[in-house]
């Protein structure tokens, strides 16, 4: 079953406002990785993070893999309604290429 | 390149009936693999293949098969469609390594959605 916990399950916010969420396993993971799906398509790749403490951005987000591997943020600075839509972790643990991924994080913003 | 391609986008079958989901992808991926995505239940992994000829079952995997004949495309099968396979599938590719950057980063499809009435 699923082993990520992602978190929070759902966010309403204000344009313009900061996001942050989270995922969390009791699992070691080699790789976090973190995408978003929009209404009726598939997920996208936002950031990938492939070394413990290893903090990348892309535009407005920002992602970290965590000190203890076992878990990793998102970060969305100055929310835009089009960053609308259901946000995911992903992660992948030794030598198995399944990735696992977290239940989605639901973020509708408000203009 | 168009990467991964599934077919039909939408598709509603009676209890009972077959019918085959379509993936292709032109990434020369070796790693495909196929998701079912239901509300609060995030992605779960039905089948998957590390290359041509060799697949396996993923968390949820009766009432599905799978086959991979060539390295581009992994069709997903339901011989007897129940209600509880409506759902809206996803097919994802990557190519395999271990602490490649890159390696394992799945590339979804737009995905099928399913009813069974």
């Amino acid at each position: 079953g699923q082993q990520l916990n992602q978190s929070p399950q759902s966010m309403f916010i204000q344009e313009g406002e900061d996001v942050s969420m989270n995922c969390t396993s009791s699992s070691i993971f080699n790789t976090w990785l973190w995408y978003k799906q929009d209404p009726g398509e598939g997920p996208v790749l936002l950031i990938a993070l492939y070394k413990a403490g290893e903090l990348t951005s892309n535009g407005r987000l920002t992602a970290q893999f965590g000190i203890t591997r076992k878990d990793s943020f998102l970060n969305i600075s100055a929310s835009i309604p089009s960053d609308v839509g259901i946000y995911f972790c992903a992660g992948q643990k030794g030598s198995n290429y399944k990735l696992t991924f977290g239940k989605g994080t639901l973020l509708t913003v408000n203009p | 390149n168009a990467g991964v391609t599934q077919t039909p986008k939408f598709q509603v079958l009676k209890t009972g009936q077959s019918m085959t989901l379509q993936c292709a992808q032109d990434m020369n991926h070796e790693y495909m693999s196929w998701y079912r995505q239901d509300p609060g239940m995030g992605l779960r992994l039905i089948h998957y293949s590390v290359g041509a000829g060799i697949t396996d079952q993923g968390e949820v995997p009766n009432g599905y098969n799978v086959s991979r004949s060539t390295t581009e495309d992994f069709p997903l099968r339901l011989l007897s469609a129940a209600p509880s396979q409506t759902s809206v599938y996803f097919c994802a590719s990557s190519y395999t390594g271990s602490g490649t950057p890159g390696a394992n980063v799945l590339t979804f499809g737009a995905g099928s959605r399913l009813t069974v009435l």
